[in-house]
């Protein structure tokens, strides 16, 4: 069974329309992370909440956001997307290592 | 700051070959952990192993099998009589133990041809 869940597989907007992606776990664990890996590069962390606390990476753009309404989810909004910012989207859970990861969404702009 | 290192871009090999996937890292923590993740072309991030940097201990798991040597900052992957499937991209990670962020490397592109 899926532990880390993202909706939907594969997203496509234009460009500059906001789009949110979503994270669900089962896990009931109190760490989510949001990694943005582009193509034929590494993942790259974007953020992570401890519980409610949320921890922005030092490079990430002002234009990634992220709400975590409970332990659940975790949802992250890119408010005005440009070319750059395609790319898989991977969201990750752990309470203790290893992270689990889900399948990712990947995200197209036109 | 941490920094991990898998200076092999590309390898191809023939089915039923062994291959050894390199990765160094760098650190000035004294505890952290190690991992390995696979990456087939559907993209997700499939995790094979996590290693405590207390345990120096290889490990072997089927056809895969790690090689951890804190003394050269080294944890190296080897698969045994590779097959077509394993074709991936793989990734070694350093994890903080501290708030468990992970620092990916480049990852190596692994093609086993039949």
């Amino acid at each position: 069974d899926a532990m880390v869940i993202q909706n939907p597989r594969y997203q496509v907007t234009q460009f500059g329309k906001p789009v949110t992606l979503s994270c669900s776990q089962t896990l009931n664990h109190n760490v989510m992370y949001w990694y943005q890996q582009k193509s034929s590069q590494a993942p790259k962390l974007l953020f992570h909440y401890y519980d409610k606390d949320f921890n922005n990476e030092a490079d990430t753009p002002d234009n990634f956001q992220s709400r975590r309404p409970n332990t659940s989810f975790c949802f992250l909004d890119i408010r005005s997307p440009g070319l750059g910012d395609a790319a898989m989207y991977l969201c990750a859970t752990g309470g203790d290592q290893p992270q689990h990861f889900g399948d990712g969404t990947r995200l197209s702009i036109l | 700051a941490q920094k991990v290192t898998q200076a092999q871009t590309e390898i191809s090999v023939v089915e039923k070959e062994d291959v050894t996937l390199d990765c160094v890292y760098e650190t000035r923590d004294t505890t952290y952990y190690l991992f390995w993740y696979k990456q087939p072309p559907s993209g997700e991030l499939v995790f094979l192993i996590r290693r405590n940097s207390f345990d120096e201990q290889n490990e072997i798991s089927g056809r895969y099998s790690w090689n951890f040597q804190k003394s050269t900052s080294s944890f190296n992957f080897t698969i045994t009589a590779s097959q077509v499937v394993d074709s991936a991209v793989y990734f070694c990670a350093y994890g903080s133990s501290n708030t468990g962020k992970l620092i990916f490397g480049q990852g190596t592109t692994l093609q086993v041809k039949p």
